[in-house]
């Protein structure tokens, strides 16, 4: 069975803090690897697909960095606002374009 | 971006009858759905994938017969719990993939069976 793990459980951050979040998985067949940003009562939000060694996305504050090698993904918020406050999930691409979810990061930001 | 959207948000039912689950993919044609459900505190865990017109796919332990799918045209699938009992009550989700790869989720339906 595969295994997604993301750490840490939750977050609590005060506004202006930057951080960061784990995403892990299998090392061998990969294909792809999704962020998700998801808020209360709202859709999952798609963030980023990661799919080559190596690579680093961004957008605005947010960053991801992919190491497929070893099997991680990071998440990383710059100086935190209170609306970035939400679940953030990654997702691992398995055959047959299906994807397999951790269980999510909840990052709650002070302001 | 592409809009999906479930009906109902939530709902109650008593235990024994059933619940039809609505998703929409409402500015584009959705060649695929796939249905989602997550327990408290785990990970959204896919229950099955469907094609626009063939029957669905389920995951291991997934009962087909519990957990009706129909995807009868190009922006809506159904899922209908049959039969609801109080372990079926759980947040169930959806989304929908157009000719590429990208997913685009609806904003869920929390079920609760009584």
């Amino acid at each position: 069975i595969l295994n997604v793990e993301q750490s840490p459980q939750s977050l609590h951050v005060q506004e202006g803090d930057s951080t960061n979040f784990t995403c892990s998985f299998p090392s061998s067949n990969f294909y792809a690897l999704h962020w998700y940003r998801w808020e209360t009562a709202k859709s999952p939000e798609a963030l980023f697909v990661m799919t080559l060694n190596g690579d680093e996305k961004k957008k605005g504050r947010i960053s991801a960095t992919l190491n497929t090698k070893e099997g991680y993904s990071y998440l990383y918020i710059k100086g935190s606002q209170p609306e970035d406050s939400a679940t953030y999930l990654c997702a691992f691409i398995v055959p047959g374009n299906k994807l397999v979810f951790g269980a999510g990061t909840i990052l709650r930001v002070k302001s | 971006g592409a809009v999906v959207s479930q009906h109902p948000s939530w709902v109650i039912c008593k235990s024994g009858t059933s619940v039809k689950i609505e998703c929409r993919s409402l500015d584009f044609q959705a060649t695929t759905m796939f249905w989602y459900r997550q327990f408290p505190k785990q990970s959204l865990m896919l229950m099955a994938t469907s094609n626009e017109g063939s029957k669905a796919t389920y995951e291991q332990g997934v009962e087909k017969d519990k957990f009706l799918i129909n995807h009868a045209s190009l922006t809506l699938s159904t899922l209908t719990v049959t039969s609801a009992h109080p372990e079926d009550s759980s947040f169930y989700i959806c989304s929908a993939r157009d000719q590429g790869e990208e997913q685009y989720f609806g904003p869920g339906t929390r079920l609760t069976v009584t």
